[in-house]
């Protein structure tokens, strides 16, 4: 069911530098591209979220950049904070309905 | 509102018991999902219901498993017999009938099986 592949695993960042995830998709159908932040013991909560149309997009510390032609997009999340610790999982989802979760990375920011 | 409620939280089970987990969606979504979080496969998608109907069952592990949706605002998971390979959390989520930009799934806090 894995159609999103996700990388690195588990990630560890220095308070403020830059933390940066991979995801990979195959199927072209797939058309919304969210990444979702799960802290311990909560369900993930949308961070943020793209669509193929762009490449780019930014909200506050957190950009996605999108390359439709490689079919891979990322996360980076600047000057990151200890508060950024958490799981970060990459999603893809066609007819905008069934979504489909990369394994997911854990990443720990150190003060 | 209150966000998509599971329960129970926790659940700690005997092999070959049945479980039966609930969800409340948000009031007004058209869309219900149920996942399975595990370390070793991540979040799976079960199965979906729009407006209460199944509509994709396709990840639904095995005959033990069966959902089912009753009216909007309720759904349920049961697992009969558990089994060990059946802990993980379980989540529940719901979509606002528009998945544009900015509509999404919103996950309740999860169901945390255990099965010894």
């Amino acid at each position: 069911q894995q159609q999103v592949k996700q990388s690195p695993q588990s990630l560890i960042v220095q308070k403020g530098g830059i933390s940066i995830i991979n995801c990979a998709y195959e199927n072209t159908a797939f058309d919304y591209f969210p990444w979702y932040q799960q802290f311990p013991g909560k369900g993930p909560a949308l961070l943020i979220a793209i669509r193929p149309d762009v490449s780019e997009k930014k909200e506050g510390r957190f950009t996605i950049s999108f390359n439709k032609s490689a079919k891979q997009f990322s996360l980076h999340i600047m000057d990151s904070q200890p508060g950024d610790s958490a799981t970060y999982f990459c999603a893809a989802a066609y007819n905008n309905n069934d979504m489909r979760f990369g394994a997911g990375t854990r990443l720990t920011v150190k003060p | 509102d209150a966000g998509v409620i599971q329960s129970p939280r926790h659940e700690v089970t005997e092999m070959g018991q049945e479980v039966t987990l609930r969800c409340k969606p948000i009031s007004g979504h058209d869309y219900l999902f149920w996942y399975r979080q595990t370390m070793m496969r991540g979040l799976e998608l079960l199965i979906y219901f729009n407006n209460n109907v199944p509509i994709d069952d396709s990840g639904m592990p095995e005959d033990r498993f069966s959902a089912k949706m009753p009216n909007a605002s309720f759904s349920t998971l049961k697992i009969q017999p558990s089994e060990p390979r059946d802990s993980a959390v379980y989540f529940c989520a719901s979509a606002p009938f528009s998945m544009s930009m900015g509509n999404t799934i919103y996950f309740g806090e999860g169901s945390w099986l255990t099965v010894v």
